[in-house]
């Protein structure tokens, strides 16, 4: 079955800070890749996407991430944090021909001032 | 609608009662996702319905839980003879098609007494 890991489960880290947040999958044929994020008190929502090309992706809010096939990841980046960047991130994938997207256990990002 | 709505948004019931939630998804999405996201959990896949498709159940956790889709349209997800362990917060998501993203309503907490 497929799955998706993310190996930090809380992270913290001061404004302007780099973040980088990682993302495992374990399908070894075609997959469509996201990243969602669940700001305090809102619902989730879509922040990038990979379905095919280029592998170095850009999102909203000066979020990218890279799909490295050799590796099974997609991790995510962002070169300067901001306090209002503090929130949940879910990594998140869609295999094959399903239809069923399948989270990860999330990271809980914390942005000090 | 403009967006995915769930109700109640919060609903506090007593151990052994029967629960319904109701998801109204985003007009002319054809798929319409159950997850429900416990603490440090991340999300878990409950069920699937596309189209006219047999729904995929394969993520319901017992045979207390069933969930319908009427008219392709709104789904109730319903929980009979809760239990302490199903408080979570469950979230329903609807899209187009397999190459879109899934949009996420606020969801519906529940606590379960």
């Amino acid at each position: 079955a497929q799955s998706v890991s993310q190996h930090n489960h809380h992270v913290i880290l001061s404004e302007a800070a780099s973040l980088e947040l990682g993302c495992n999958y374990s399908y070894g044929g075609t997959v469509n890749l996201f990243w969602y994020v669940q700001y305090p008190g809102q619902h989730l929502q879509l922040l990038l996407k990979y379905f095919s090309g280029d592998p170095l992706v850009k999102g909203i809010k000066g979020f990218e991430a890279e799909f490295i096939k050799s590796k099974f990841s997609f991790n995510l980046r962002k070169p300067s944090v901001q306090w209002s960047d503090t929130a949940e991130y879910f990594c998140a994938t869609l295999t094959g021909g399903g239809n069923k997207l399948t989270f990860g256990t999330g990271t809980q990002l914390k942005v000090e001032l | 609608g403009a967006g995915v709505s769930q109700s109640p948004s919060n609903k506090v019931t007593e151990k052994g009662k029967d629960v319904e939630l109701r998801c109204d998804p985003i007009s002319g999405h054809t798929a319409l996702y159950w997850y429900r996201q416990s603490l440090g959990q991340g999300l878990e896949f409950l069920i699937y319905f596309q189209g006219n498709s047999a729904p995929d159940k394969s993520g319901l956790p017992s045979d207390r839980f069933s969930a319908e889709r009427t008219g392709g349209s709104v789904s109730t997800l319903t929980i009979q003879r809760t239990q302490q362990e199903d408080s979570a917060v469950y979230l329903c998501a609807s899209n187009s098609d397999r190459n879109t993203e899934a949009f996420f309503g606020q969801g519906t907490r529940l606590t379960v007494v």
